[in-house]
């Protein structure tokens, strides 16, 4: 089954504990980002990757980092988590980014739900 | 510079009447727009999307919205609402990928 896959699904930490949320997609798309939900304020990227090696800061990428050492996996870290980076969190991709269509065409994950205390 | 404006953060509808969710952008770009639905305690899945073959679109569920470039306009529309329709629903512009705010659908019985 073509999917996107997200671990944890639920995350409690505390400030300045380092962490990791994993992304895995299985079907050999080029492009993935990472988003954040607010209420009120919809999905905002945090980073994108074009393609293996490649990546780049989407809208409100402080705080994040990610990698791309292998075509299907897509790690979001935060080194030293803060309260304000409470959120839902949302892995996606895509075929590729060459074209707007295919682009925009994205495949979602489940979610992870992170609180910071 | 693109952006994409969401005209109502929520809409409230009678089950069975019809349903406009409104949707604005700008690009520098002929841009690709879609619309994608969210329900409660879930991913976020396509709805639909314009391509620029028809003005047109019609996706999954009955849905369909229509591109009106004079008007800079992408709304989506359903004739007849149903109960399993209460969801949030995100208008999406790319080049740049942006998400609009969200509009929140509510059915009433």
């Amino acid at each position: 089954e073509a999917q996107v896959t997200q671990n944890p699904r639920y995350l409690i930490t505390v400030t300045g504990k380092k962490l990791t949320v994993t992304c895995s997609q299985n079907m050999n798309h080029e492009y993935m980002s990472w988003y954040r939900q607010d209420p009120g304020l919809g999905l905002r990227q945090i980073y994108y990757s074009m393609n293996v090696e490649v990546t780049d800061k989407g809208d409100v990428p402080e705080g994040y980092k990610v990698s791309r050492k292998e075509k299907r996996n897509f790690p979001l870290i935060l080194e030293s988590p803060s309260p304000n980076q409470t959120s839902l969190y949302f892995c996606a991709s895509s075929p590729t980014w060459t074209s707007g269509v295919q682009a925009g065409t994205q495949y979602f994950g489940p979610g992870t739900r992170l609180l910071v205390l | 510079a693109q952006s994409v404006t969401q005209l109502d953060s929520h809409v409230s509808v009678s089950e069975g009447t019809p349903v406009l969710l409104r949707c604005n952008y700008s690009s520098s770009y002929s841009p690709s727009l879609f619309w994608y639905v969210q329900h409660p305690n879930k991913g976020l899945q396509l709805l639909l999307k314009y391509t620029s073959a028809a003005t047109l679109v019609k996706g999954i569920n009955g849905f369909e919205a229509e591109f009106k470039k004079s008007e800079t306009s992408f709304h989506l529309t359903k004739p007849s609402a149903h109960m399993s329709d209460a969801a949030e629903y995100f208008c999406v512009v790319v080049y740049k990928l942006t998400f609009g705010k969200g509009t929140l659908l509510t059915v009433n019985p």
